[in-house]
């Protein structure tokens, strides 16, 4: 099966700095890849979608000049949060879709990476 | 939009048990469907899909859903339930993957 691999799988970082996670299709080409957040005992929530060359498109109300996302192959997507407060910790997940297929090709299934737990003091 | 429903945050069953989470859908059409599991600190791992075709899927670890468009349900259920069941269960549909707010899955021994 396809895998996604994120990099760091935790950081601990002061406030105010910024933290970049990248986001790698480690078999496929992943012409699209999604960025979620997940606070603790809740459920996912999608951030931005990211398309290979282009700008991502965000969902309303996530900043974009906090959450910078650039995915520059088709292969790697960076999620940089911009200086980082205690309110933007939490958990991090990308996932993609393999390069090649059709819009809602394979029913849009993604694969996920395994997460990144920010934690912002 | 479509989007999915899970009732009751968390479940607890006792192991052996059957487990059985409920999702609805509402969507004007038939979509596609999916149940996800995280484990703690994990990512989101595929249990099994409804596409097209047969509405009684089966998936990983003895998992298995049904599709049943006339209640507009997808639920999940295992017929024995195992410590390792322990997780967070996620129904979702692909428009820009919409998640239901998950059931968080207790097996007491």
């Amino acid at each position: 099966g396809a895998v996604v691999s994120q990099h760091p799988s935790w950081v601990i970082c002061k406030s105010g700095t910024s933290v970049k996670i990248e986001c790698r299709s480690l078999d496929f080409q992943a012409t699209t890849m999604f960025w979620y957040r997940q606070f603790p005992k809740q459920s996912l929530m999608l951030m931005a979608t990211s398309n290979e060359g282009s700008k991502a498109t965000y969902e309303q109300g996530v900043e974009k000049d906090k959450f910078l996302i650039n995915h520059a192959s088709l292969t790697l997507s960076t999620l940089t949060v911009t200086s980082a407060h205690p309110e933007d910790s939490s958990f991090y997940i990308c996932s993609a879709i393999e390069r090649g297929l059709r819009a809602g090709g394979r029913y849009n299934e993604q694969f996920f990476g395994p997460g990144t737990r920010l934690t912002v003091l | 939009a479509q989007s999915v429903t899970q009732l009751g945050s968390h479940v607890s069953v006792s192991e052996g048990a059957l487990v059985l989470l409920r999702c609805n859908y509402s969507s004007s059409v038939p979509p596609y469907l999916f149940w996800y599991v995280q484990y703690p600190n994990q990512g989101l791992q595929l249990l099994l899909k409804y596409t097209t075709g047969a509405t009684l899927v089966k998936g990983i670890n003895g998992f298995e859903a049904e599709f049943k468009k006339s209640e507009t349900s997808f639920h999940l259920t295992k017929p024995s339930a195992h410590m390792s069941d322990a997780a967070e269960y996620f129904c979702a549909v692909p428009h820009r993957l919409a998640f239901g707010k998950g059931n968080q899955v207790v097996v007491i021994p």
